[in-house]
């Protein structure tokens, strides 16, 4: 699966919108991006993946871009609830038993 | 819908004792589950991956014997932390994958489980 690469940490003022970018050049046409956060002592939780086009769901919006070298996940109205360790993953749909493979994620805290 | 749970979500035991976490599926069958632990401040590292009805897949550096993954059933796997030792203490999470439909190919977690031998 291709790597990818996220900022280390980001702040993000409560009420606005939390832009989390994540750069994955090397991506096949094949893999998804997906995107879990994980609260502290807290399992991952999923929130959204995507192919090419762009996607929104009740948590959030991923943007990707025409290249698919690289997308942001968007929180649009961030809450202290959002504060949270944020991964961007790639991965091959229908790759089998490959389970996901966790990097270091972006530290997202929302400020009051 | 996709939920999965854990149990206990923490266990505090002596050293040389051995303890038993459960992951069910609650609303889906899941073909394939994965164990991951977390030691504090780093990220998620894949244990193993089970099967259900055959035997776990460990990666390098995780022992089989002293973690012990069995997988009876599309909704249960349990891992069985032996003869645990301070530093076995971490936080264990599992993650099922879906066998079909809407929620193909996503993996789901667990809240997880806290383990602290003493």
């Amino acid at each position: 699966d291709a790597k990818t690469t996220q900022p280390t940490s980001m702040d993000c003022a409560e009420g606005r919108a939390a832009n989390l970018p994540c750069n994955h050049s090397t991506i096949s046409g094949n893999e998804y991006v997906y995107w879990y956060r994980q609260i502290h002592s807290q399992g991952p939780q999923y929130i959204i993946h995507g192919l090419k086009n762009n996607e929104t769901n009740e948590m959030a919006s991923l943007i990707i871009t025409e290249d698919r070298k690289s997308s942001t996940l968007i929180l649009p109205h961030a809450t202290l609830r959002d504060t949270a360790v944020y991964y961007c993953i790639v991965r091959a749909v229908n790759s089998g038993n490959t389970p996901l493979v966790f990097g270091k994620g972006t530290r997202l805290s929302v400020i009051a | 819908g996709a939920v999965v749970s854990q149990h206990p979500s923490w266990v505090i035991c002596k050293s040389g004792t051995s303890v038993k976490i459960e992951c069910r599926s609650l609303d889906f069958q899941a073909t394939t589950m994965f164990w991951y632990r977390q030691f504090p401040k780093q990220s998620l590292m894949l244990m193993a991956t089970s099967n259900e009805g055959s035997k776990a897949t460990y990666e390098q550096g995780v022992e089989k014997d002293k973690f012990l993954i069995n997988h009876a059933s599309l909704t249960l796997s349990t891992l069985t932390v032996t003869s645990a030792h301070p530093e076995d203490s971490s936080f264990y999470i599992c993650s099922a994958r879906s066998l079909a439909g809407a929620l193909t190919d996503t993996q789901y977690f667990g809240p997880g489980t806290r383990l602290t031998v003493l």
